[in-house]
């Protein structure tokens, strides 16, 4: 059973720059979320897809979106960076299907991004 | 939103000792799990206990839904278990995902 993977692991971007993160959910589990982490605090939910449709989202602007393929991958874009968006993001999958917030999360490694 | 209060902030023990970690929240959840941060930043999943007691090894979790707790007990710490432990809780009503919310994690520091 592989786990969930992230690339990059680290990235640094610049001031009103775009990136995208790429996570791989673990086998089976066709639900993934994506969690921003500012240093010091405890993660902070951004959104989450169930069969290629985001279906929960947290109090992010929408210049943070994403995307779920077919295979249950994902990808996280956000648009003109803000240096306040310098932070640990992470990936979670869990495997019910139903998108519910009553599911464990399996996390990654995460993704470091530096907004200079 | 539920807000969610993790105690102590910081803690550091000497190797072999016990300790145990509290987690607040404000409002009643369908869902709560305990994650240990290792230095490295993966989030490892303890425990999903919503309710109830589990015990995996030397670590065993407690939550009191109705008092709206829970606790992590480590038992004979090691210096691997140093990091960050996170409380994170979410109330799933049938509708979209709001997805959990964490608290600000407990650092323990093991010594040896």
């Amino acid at each position: 059973e592989t786990g969930v993977t992230q690339s990059p692991t680290h990235l640094i971007k610049t001031r009103g720059q775009q990136v995208t993160l790429r996570c791989s959910s673990q086998s089976g589990h066709n639900t993934v979320s994506w969690y921003q982490q500012a240093l010091g605090q405890g993660p902070q939910f951004i959104f989450q897809y169930y069969r290629e449709e985001e279906n929960g989202r947290g109090n992010f602007p929408p210049r943070f979106s994403g995307l779920q393929f077919p295979n249950y991958s994902s990808e996280l874009n956000v648009n003109a960076l803000e240096l306040d968006d310098s932070a640990l993001y992470l990936c979670a999958s869990s495997s019910t299907g139903r998108g519910a917030t009553n599911e464990k999360l399996f996390f990654g490694s995460g993704t470091q991004l530096s907004v200079l | 939103g539920i807000q969610v209060e993790q105690s102590p902030p910081d803690l550091i023990l000497q190797e072999g000792a016990n300790s145990t970690l509290r987690c607040n929240f404000s409002d009643s959840v369908n869902n709560l799990q305990w994650f240990h941060q290792n230095p490295w930043g993966q989030l490892i999943n303890l425990f999903y206990i919503p309710s109830g007691t589990k015990q995996n090894g030397r670590l065993s979790a407690t939550t009191v839904a109705t008092e709206r707790y829970s606790l992590l007990y480590i038992s004979s710490s090691q210096t691997t278990d140093s990091g960050v432990y996170f409380c994170a809780v979410g109330l799933y009503s049938g509708g979209g995902a709001d997805g959990l919310t964490f608290g600000k994690g407990t650092h323990l520091i093991i010594q040896p």
